[in-house]
């Protein structure tokens, strides 16, 4: 089976701060996404790979950027974090056979 | 960016009723899945769906891929506790494109 890794479930950061969140699979798969997900609004996609290096914007990229510098690993910036990224991030790589396998998430809480 | 629309947003039923929710988008798609969250775990794949008109079953799950190809849904027979949760729509156009989610059907199994 895949195995995605989240390297934080929980985390607490200061408004202003950069975070960093990251993401490692283990099936050598070029697409990763990273999606929000908050109450009431379900799971929305703020960026995704194809491959190494490359990035394209999801619905919902406005004070976030990404990094891919290795296939297996695809990490989310907040630049400047603010209370309104507190949320519950999601980073996924296509399944065995179908869909996605995601993270088990890192809940974000910004003060 | 798209969204699916999924109903319920919340269901509160006893155990062993039965149990359905629907996902409905004003787009095409070629692919539907059906996912479901356990509390502080990411989503997990319970059916997917290639063919208009299909109807797949997964033990006491039974999803249909509508004909239109616009809507799906989701039966979950005899409920038991353990099937609360979230329970999430999502529609692909291709296997290139990410996934489209619905904003997520929360159920509660009162025993």
């Amino acid at each position: 089976d895949v195995k995605v890794t989240q390297s934080s479930r929980y985390l607490v950061k200061r408004t202003g701060e950069k975070v960093f969140l990251e993401c490692v699979q283990d099936m050598d798969h070029e697409n990763m996404f990273w999606y929000r997900q908050d109450p009431g609004l379900g799971l929305r996609l703020i960026y995704f790979s194809y491959d190494v290096k490359m990035k394209e914007k999801g619905d919902i990229p406005e004070g976030y950027s990404v990094s891919r510098e290795k296939k297996e690993r695809f990490s989310l910036i907040l630049e400047s974090a603010s209370t309104n990224q507190t949320s519950m991030y999601l980073c996924a790589t296509p399944g065995q056979i179908y869909g996605y396998t995601f993270g088990s998430g890192t809940r974000l809480t910004v003060v | 960016g798209q969204q699916l629309n999924q109903s319920p947003q919340s269901m509160f039923i006893q155990e062993g009723e039965d149990v359905s929710m629907n996902c409905t988008s004003s787009s095409i798609f070629n692919t539907w899945l059906w996912y479901k969250q356990d509390p502080g775990e990411g989503p997990v794949l319970l059916i997917a769906l290639y063919k208009a008109g299909e109807l797949t079953s997964n033990g006491r799950l039974t999803a249909q891929f509508g004909i239109t190809r616009k809507d799906s849904f989701l039966n979950i027979s005899a409920s038991i506790p353990s099937d609360v949760g979230i329970y999430f729509c999502a529609g692909q156009l291709s296997g290139n494109t990410p996934l489209v989610f619905g904003k997520g059907t929360r159920l509660s199994v009162i025993a």
